[in-house]
């Protein structure tokens, strides 16, 4: 398994600026995932993190709106630059562990979600 | 692209009784996964299915995956207010890229 930690919580942010959230592992993972869920909605995968490469974007989602950063194998940063209103949502990172000796095919861990509310 | 509806959107039932939720892909899955989230949580992993017309159970939990690997259900037997969430599909056609259903929000009353 894996323990996912993310920071901050939960903020409350002004228009037009921008919050860069952590996400730590506890371990060294295989892949690192950045989804969006809006209030009582389902989950929008936004972004596979790459170690040491440049994040994959879903569509619909650009690197200028959500850089996102990996520097090793335990830890991610996902930016919402530029927020509006819109952006209003909790931002979940997940991960595919690497547990008994290989990589996980299975389930993805996720962390606790940081809740975001622009105003 | 790959759509992966699920119904119903919402369920209440009083305790003790069954609950189904039925997910169906756009598309052929090599494997569907589903995650329950309690309220003001995050999802938690369930189960994984992979093969054709697969059958798993866990406790009262009872998963399906179609013979056409397009289509799942989760039926929960004789309901507890623990079983209280949001279940959500979750398919992938092809690595580890999984693309979530709407979910479904489950409240029990006892």
């Amino acid at each position: 398994s894996a323990v996912i930690s993310q920071k901050p919580s939960r903020d409350i942010c002004q228009r037009g600026t921008s919050l860069t959230i952590q996400c730590q592992v506890d371990s060294q993972v295989t892949m690192m995932f950045w989804y969006r869920q809006q209030p009582g909605q389902s989950l929008t995968l936004i972004a596979t993190a790459n170690q040491g490469s440049e994040a994959t974007y879903e569509s619909g989602f650009v690197i200028d709106k959500f850089p996102i950063s990996r520097p090793n194998l335990t830890f991610s940063t996902l930016t919402v630059s530029n927020m509006s209103p819109e952006d209003s949502s909790i931002y979940l990172c997940s991960v595919l562990p690497y547990s008994s000796g290989r990589y996980s095919t299975e389930e993805q861990f996720f962390g606790p979600g940081t809740r975001l509310t622009v105003l | 692209g790959q759509q992966v509806m699920q119904i119903p959107q919402y369920q209440h039932v009083q305790e003790g009784e069954d609950f189904t939720t039925y997910c169906n892909s756009s598309t052929t899955l090599s494997n569907i996964q589903w995650y329950k989230q309690r309220p003001g949580g995050h999802p938690v992993f369930l189960i994984q299915l992979v093969k054709s017309g697969e059958v798993k159970k866990q406790k009262r939990l009872t998963f399906q995956f179609g013979e056409a690997k397009k289509n799942s259900s989760l039926h929960i037997t004789a309901t507890q207010t623990t079983d209280v969430g949001t279940y959500f599909c979750a398919g992938s056609e092809y690595g580890n890229k999984l693309v979530f259903g709407a979910g479904t929000i489950l409240r029990v009353k006892s």
